[in-house]
């Protein structure tokens, strides 16, 4: 069962132009999170979907980041116009359907190698 | 607003010993913790977690430990080996719908032969 995959693993970008970022879930998840890590920082949570629906988006930029997870295809984030700091490590992480809530049960996250963005 | 703190940025321990890696959050809302341990250029990778009804959980090498009243976890590795060498995450999950993570800023974990 492959794991998580993301691509490009590296992505270098100048001031101004697009970065699409690509997510693969495991098989059988439904469920994708983004994550970014900026140098010496821990992840900052931006966005959690569900096929064809955001389910919470309390972590994105207001401006210029998108995010999508359609029916078919790999989950894309967009950034737009990208600016020097947003150079990061983006994860993605992928868990299976949300059975239950409450302290009684965790949805296990498992997390992509991540791509690297480096705009000059 | 660092809501998941790690206040130590590194740690090294002898081969054998005991490694205590500490953590402090401070939103009464969550209710899952999580360690991650991560290699570079590599993703976390989950390694043990806690629930916030529970006060430990042991899993072989890997104990953690929740003290609520104090908004404190710690991870034991016990004992530590050369391969446990990593920068570790705490995490912890926010109640209700969204099953999103807040990360520590991870301590970097050396463990000397």
């Amino acid at each position: 069962n492959a794991g998580v995959m993301q691509n490009p693993r590296h992505l270098v970008r100048r001031r101004g132009q697009e970065a699409r970022l690509r997510c693969s879930p495991m098989k059988g998840h439904s469920h994708v999170y983004w994550y970014r890590q900026l140098p010496e920082e821990g992840l900052k949570f931006m966005v959690y979907l569900q096929k064809e629906n955001i389910i919470d988006e309390s972590g994105m930029p207001k401006e210029r980041f998108s995010a999508e997870f359609p029916k078919e295809g790999p989950s894309i984030l967009r950034i737009q116009q990208v600016v020097r700091g947003d150079s990061a490590a983006y994860f993605c992480a992928s868990s299976p359907p949300l059975l239950a809530g409450g302290p009684n049960y965790y949805n296990e996250q498992f997390f992509g190698p991540g791509t690297r963005l480096t705009v000059l | 607003d660092q809501q998941v703190k790690q206040n130590s940025p590194s740690l090294s321990v002898q081969e054998g010993r005991i490694s205590i890696l500490n953590c402090d959050y401070t939103n009464s809302m969550f209710d899952y913790f999580l360690w991650y341990k991560k290699y570079p250029a590599e993703g976390p990778t989950f390694l043990i977690s806690i629930s916030s009804i529970k006060d430990k959980n042991e899993d072989g090498r890997f104990t953690v430990f929740l003290n609520k009243s104090a908004k404190h976890l710690s991870l034991h590795i016990v004992p530590s080996q050369p391969g446990d060498s990593a920068v570790y995450f705490c995490a912890a999950r926010y109640g209700g719908a969204t099953n999103k993570l807040i990360f520590g800023t991870g301590t970097l974990l050396a463990v000397q032969p």
